[in-house]
């Protein structure tokens, strides 16, 4: 079965320093690829996605992230974190016609002042 | 520019009563995914409709139903309410002619079972 895995489910990074948050998935073709961030008690924002292409992907608040086929990975990075950036992270796939979002377990991101 | 809608944003109810939650998508978006993520949990996917027909299901119980109306909103219904049951429910349109997968969430309507 399609899987996308998160294997990291805490992260604590020191402000300024950089991030990156890790992402597999399973699946024979290329899915999409999509990060979102999610606030405490919040709804999904949509950071970045990957359909084709570029296989690196810049997105909204400084955030970017690299496809690469021969590791099925979808990693998000960060050069320098931010206090604001704590949060929820999940990577997320669509794998069939049904577009529908199967989502990892998330990486919650701690940031030390 | 306009959003997914969702209603009410929060809701409480006790145990085998009845919830209905409302979702409005994005203008001329045709296709509505509902989504339930329970505490600390990723979000699960339930159901999703195009042009008002259910387009594939997920890990939905029998309890719940769910239907897309002519105006393409759409409303989840559950009934005999369990404790477990309390949780996150995102609901998120797309438009299938962009062939994009990308969804467009709502904030979330918070279900809480007492």
């Amino acid at each position: 079965a399609q899987s996308v895995t998160q294997p990291d489910i805490h992260i604590t990074v020191s402000e300024g320093a950089s991030l990156e948050l890790r992402c597999n998935y399973s699946y024979g073709a290329t899915p999409y690829l999509f990060w979102y961030v999610q606030s405490p008690g919040q709804g999904l924002q949509l950071l970045l996605k990957y359909f084709s292409g570029d296989t690196l992907v810049q997105g909204i608040k400084g955030f970017e992230a690299e496809f690469k086929r021969s590791q099925s990975s979808f990693n998000l990075r960060k050069p320098s974190v931010h206090w604001s950036d704590a949060a929820e992270y999940f990577c997320a796939v669509v794998v069939d016609s049904s577009y529908k979002l199967i989502f990892g377990s998330g990486t919650r991101l701690l940031v030390r002042p | 520019a306009a959003g997914v809608i969702q209603s009410p944003r929060h809701l409480i109810k006790e145990k085998r009563e009845t919830a209905t939650l409302k979702c409005y998508p994005i203008p001329r978006h045709d296709t509505v995914y509902w989504y339930q993520q329970g505490p600390g949990q990723d979000p699960q996917f339930l159901i999703s409709f195009y042009e008002k027909m259910q387009s594939d299901k997920g890990s939905i119980p029998d309890r719940f139903s769910a239907q897309q109306f002519s105006d393409y909103h759409s409303e989840l219904n559950m009934s005999s309410l369990e404790l477990g049951d309390s949780a996150l429910y995102f609901c998120a349109s797309s438009l299938a002619a962009a062939n994009t997968g990308e969804l467009f969430f709502g904030e979330g309507s918070r279900l809480t079972v007492l």
